[in-house]
This record gives C-alpha cells, structure tokens and sequence, in this order.
C-alpha cells in the first residue's frame, strides 16, 4: 500500500512569507500528526489532528496552524516565517490510538 | 508534560560490537516505541513494548521494557554498518493524541 506523502519535498521562502506543507496518510488512517526536526532540538511535536479535529498541539507559537480534511489529509502553515523555522518538517499517519506513526520523508524549509 | 530522556546521545563502534541505548521517564509509561531513522531519512517504527519486564527480540535486536515501567532498551548486538542511524524512544501523552520523542541516540559504525 502507498505510503505517507509529504509535498513539497524541499522548498525556499523568504523572511516574512508564509508557507503550507501537505500531508497524505495511508488510506485509512484518520490519525495525522506534525513534527519539527533540527540538529538542536531533535523531533519536536507540532500537532495531532483525527477526524478532522485537532486534539493536541504543541509548544509552538501562533504562526504555526494546521487542519485535516475529510479524507484525512492533512495541511500545516507557518506564517510570518522566520529564519528559527529552517527545518525538516514530518507528517505521520496511524490508525488511532497508541500504535506505530508511520512518517512521510519530510519536506525540508529552508527560510532566507 | 510527558518526557523522556535517553543516553548517550553519541555512540560509535567498531563492527562487530554491542551497542544498547536507554530511554528514562520519571513517571510510569502505559508503553514505550522506538524507531529508527537513518542519515537523509525519515522515523522508521520499529517496537511496541507494553508489559511489565517485557522482552522482545528483532534480529539482533532486543528491546527491553524496565519491571516498573519507567524505562526501556535498545541493545544490538554484533553491529554492522547498516545499524548506522539515530534511535528513538518515544511515548504518548495521557490521552494518547500527542507522541512524545526522545532526543536520540545517534550510532556510528566503523568497519
């Protein structure tokens, strides 16, 4: 079965911008969540959406939002990017509840 | 919030040699993951531990669940140049919506 699929798979913005990150899941996970990595701060949580429904969310400042539609897909925006936001961001599927995520590969922010 | 702590953070060895992680929580765990990411890659699940003392073994590795449900293992042994990666441990929050990463433990291997 297809994977999770992260787009764009690397993408530059400037200062300021904003950007959105789309997410895939595996054909019916309704669980999706998003992670920031970086050589500093490891994998960090971003948010956990199911059924459309975002149910937890990190410690992230505002700038950062997300939603899933009704076939589980998922979006993530960041807005007002800042140079701190350089990144590879993963999205993970599951089924639900406390099972293995399996993540997409990433799509690496580069902000300028 | 849910957190927990694992060491070391760098490990290399020669081929051939054992190498284990640890993964720490200060409070008792419902269940513990760990996941494998390669250099250039993505988060690979590799283990679900639940049980009190549970022991389960894939390959040459074994992952280990502490009798008091506060911390966990990774041991692999005889490793080889493909064990090369970042190992994490990670756990959910109470209600299950958030999963919780360590900071890693990363593995190098010369042959």
């Amino acid at each position: 079965k297809a994977g999770v699929t992260q787009t764009p798979r690397y993408l530059i913005k400037t200062r300021g911008q904003q950007v959105t990150l789309s997410c895939s899941p595996i054909s019916g996970h309704r669980s999706v969540s998003w992670y920031q990595q970086t050589p500093g701060q490891g994998l960090q949580f971003l948010f956990e959406y199911f059924s459309e429904t975002q149910r937890n969310k990190g410690n992230f400042p505002g700038r950062f939002s997300g939603r899933q539609f009704s076939n589980s897909r998922s979006e993530m925006n960041v807005s007002t990017l800042e140079l701190g936001d350089s990144a590879l961001y993963l999205c993970a599927s599951s089924l639900a509840g406390a099972r293995g995520y399996t993540f997409g590969s990433g799509t690496r922010l580069t902000v300028v | 919030g849910q957190q927990v702590m694992q060491i070391p953070q760098y490990q290399h060895v020669q081929e051939g040699e054992d190498f284990t992680t640890y993964c720490n929580s200060s409070t008792t765990l419902s269940n513990i993951q760990w996941y494998k990411q390669r250099p250039g890659g993505h988060p690979v699940f590799l283990i679900q531990l639940v049980k009190s003392g549970e022991v389960k073994k894939q390959k040459r590795l074994t992952f280990q669940f502490g009798e008091a449900k506060k911390n966990s293992s990774l041991h692999i042994t005889a490793t080889q140049t493909t064990d090369v990666g970042t190992y994490f441990c990670a756990v959910f929050n109470q209600a299950g919506t958030a999963l919780i990463f360590g900071k890693g433990t990363t593995l190098s291997v010369s042959s």
